[in-house]
């Protein structure tokens, strides 16, 4: 992998249910893994930042997985909220941010 | 909660004109960047400024582009004479360093610049 991929590009979940995306990223030279969470017309929110292999990080209903060596991270969203429709993004890096181009959930109530 | 402001919010320019982007960082953050959004593609990295001075910048980031801390509140993005490829968000961020070495950075809501 050369760069930051997401998938799916957009997904459409049910209110309660639960819902997984991925970020894909090159495993050579691995700093850190950041995921935003960025609704329309408002400031990308940062999640979570994490470093190490097998790093799981939580906040609320979301959490993170990070597994460095083969190149991927992991958001869980569980009990989804009409609140979580937004774009999610992962970008690898430290003070150079790379990004992939954001999984677009929605919500439907 | 502290956030990161930008101004303007939308700025229309003409080919050619100089444009200055203004962003207000989180107000113990020391570390400050310039991101963008060409609409439909990723955001790309910019800039990024450290104790008044770049510290890393993309082959974007030509000699059209510069940036300056003019007071130590803002943090402002110039481009000299625009082009209609300078359309895009531009976001401003800030971070301060967390232990370990990495860096959390906060964003602004962007400033769309469209060049007619």
């Amino acid at each position: 992998i050369l760069n930051v991929e997401q998938s799916p590009q957009s997904l459409h979940v049910q209110e309660g249910d639960s819902t997984n995306f991925t970020c894909s990223f090159p495993s050579s030279n691995f700093y850190a893994l950041h995921w935003y969470r960025w609704e329309t017309a408002k400031s990308p929110e940062a999640l979570f930042v994490m470093t190490l292999n097998g790093d799981e990080k939580k906040k609320g209903r979301i959490s993170a997985t990070l597994n460095t060596k083969e190149g991927y991270s992991y958001l869980y969203i569980k009990g989804s909220q009409p609140e979580d429709s937004a774009t999610y993004l992962c970008a690898r890096g430290n003070e150079k941010l790379t990004f992939g181009t954001g999984t677009r959930l929605t919500i439907i109530p | 909660e502290p956030e990161v402001t930008q101004t303007p919010s939308h700025q229309v320019t003409q080919m050619g004109q100089e444009v200055i982007l203004r962003c207000v960082p989180i107000s113990n953050h020391l570390y400050f960047y310039w991101y963008r959004q060409i609409l439909g593609q990723k955001v790309e990295f910019l800039v990024s400024f450290y104790n008044n001075e770049i510290s890393e910048k993309s082959e974007i980031f030509d000699d059209q582009f510069s940036v300056e801390r003019p007071d130590g509140s803002n943090f402002t993005l110039k481009i000299r004479s625009t082009k209609l490829e300078d359309s895009a968000m531009y976001f401003c961020a800030s971070s301060f360093k967390l232990a370990g070495g990495t860096y959390e950075q906060y964003f602004g809501p962007g400033t769309r610049l469209t060049v007619t």
